[in-house]
């Protein structure tokens, strides 16, 4: 199976702060890689798809990068409703798998 | 609105069974691929099972392959999760996913654009 790699594994930050999150798969995944958000008690939201497509009402201040190994989601303006946690997943396998999540606090 | 709503969770001894369904609508069914993801408590998110919109080809996690069985019903717009041997590390939320994908301009990329609630599966004696 693919591994997914994310760091940081928690994160504190303020509103307004400007924010990324690294996930690193196994192997070369080209663009295979989608980012979701979670909030408790709820199922997972989908953010970004194949690496940089921005879902559907997803606000633009969400936005995803990368390719191959190395991905990013970046968050350039921290609202209260984005403390989260956020997971990256990869398609490029049958056997789908998940980073294991990166936690976004308040500070 | 795409709505996909999941039943059948509920407390069971280890090595029994459960069947988990959802309820699709909304949308058309018969179109699309489903999946089963899986959160354990206070854990990530790992993908259980995922079968075609036809029914014709699934694929399953090593974790539950040989104890698990995916079908769908396109008639009646549901998806089913048969859980055979369950065990203590099975206990967790269960959640039905939409399959959808992306032309990238040259693959399909898979994504997850809808999920359900979720449905809660204890094993515990």
């Amino acid at each position: 199976d693919i591994q997914m790699t994310q760091s940081p594994s928690s994160l504190s930050a303020s509103v307004g702060d400007r924010v990324t999150i690294t996930c690193r798969p196994s192997q070369s995944i080209s663009s295979h890689l989608n980012w979701y958000q979670q909030k408790p008690g709820k199922a997972p939201k989908l953010l970004i798809y194949a690496a940089s497509s921005l879902q559907g009402g997803v606000p633009s201040r969400f936005s995803g990068s990368g390719s191959g190994t190395e991905f990013t989601l970046t968050i350039s303006s921290l609202q209260p409703e984005d403390f989260a946690t956020y997971y990256c997943q990869q398609s490029y396998s049958t056997s789908c798998t998940f980073g294991q999540g990166t936690k976004l606090e308040i500070k | 609105e795409v709505q996909l709503v999941e039943s059948g969770g509920g407390l069971v001894q280890p090595g029994g069974s459960l069947r988990l369904s959802c309820a699709a609508s909304g949308f058309s069914f018969s179109s699309y691929s489903m999946n089963w993801v899986r959160q354990a408590p206070g854990k990530g998110l790992e993908w259980v099972s995922y079968i075609s919109s036809s029914g014709s080809t699934i694929y399953y996690a090593d974790s539950v392959k040989g104890r698990f069985t995916i079908s769908r019903d396109n008639a009646k717009n549901s998806l089913y999760l048969q859980m055979n041997s369950l065990r203590g590390e099975d206990t967790a939320v269960y959640y039905c996913a939409r399959g959808d994908d992306f032309w990238s301009g040259y693959s399909y990329v898979d994504y997850f654009a809808y999920w359900g609630q979720g449905t809660l599966v204890t094993v515990s004696s």
